[in-house]
């Protein structure tokens, strides 16, 4: 079945703890990208990657690191979480960095940091 | 100004009525358009694409007006089921999502 994979659904961790969500597809999709959701803000951006070893900043970088050693993996790094990384974190992939593919989505991940 | 601004609602309708959201956007340059429909905290999902002037699906029909700059989402015959959450997105690589709008279909 053709999926983008998120790990873990859930997280709450403390201010400070390094954390990694993986993000996995498994449609050969050169195009990743990650998302915060916050209530009244809609998606963000955080980071995005058009193919190995290519990643670039999105709206939302602060805070946040990425890297694509893999086509299929592109992880998000929280080098030192703070409450207001609190959020709803969307993986999202596309056929090609290109204006016409749609984004097929993760489940996403629920984080809190206290 | 937003680079995407959607009216966030909640639209309120009853079940069988004709229901339109608009999204604007800021950049000319935009190239594409994307309506994806997201049901409470779940992941959004491709509703429909718009490249020139418009697409229709079924009850669903997207117009793209470039010279104002907005697109436009009609649902008609609305259902329960299409009560959700439909954000409006610019394609590319640096993509840009609206903030969304709230439907509630009602019997």
């Amino acid at each position: 079945e053709a999926q983008v994979t998120q790990n873990p659904r859930y997280l709450i961790t403390v201010t400070g703890k390094k954390l990694t969500v993986t993000c996995s597809q498994n449609m050969n999709h050169e195009y990743m990208s990650w998302y915060r959701q916050d209530p009244g803000l809609g998606l963000r951006q955080i980071y995005y990657s058009m193919n190995v070893e290519v990643t670039d900043k999105g709206d939302v970088p602060e805070g946040y690191k990425v890297s694509r050693k893999e086509k299929r993996n592109f992880p998000l790094i929280l080098e030192s979480p703070s409450p207001n990384q609190t959020s709803l974190y969307f993986c999202a992939s596309s056929l090609e960095a290109s204006s016409y593919n749609e984004q097929f989505f993760g489940p996403g991940t629920r984080l809190t940091v206290l | 100004r937003k680079e995407v601004e959607q009216d966030p609602g909640p639209f309120n309708v009853p079940e069988g009525a004709t229901v339109a959201f608009n999204c604007t956007y800021s950049n000319s340059a935009s190239q594409s358009f994307f309506w994806y429909r997201q049901d409470c905290r779940k992941e959004p999902k491709l509703l429909m694409s718009v490249y020139s002037s418009g697409n229709e699906d079924g009850r669903f029909t997207a117009q793209l007006n470039r010279a104002s700059q907005y697109i436009s989402l009609l649902i008609r015959d609305s259902k329960l089921s299409d009560s959700a959450t439909y954000l409006c997105n610019t394609g590319g690589f640096k993509t840009i999502f609206g903030a969304g709008t709230r439907l509630f279909v009602k019997a």
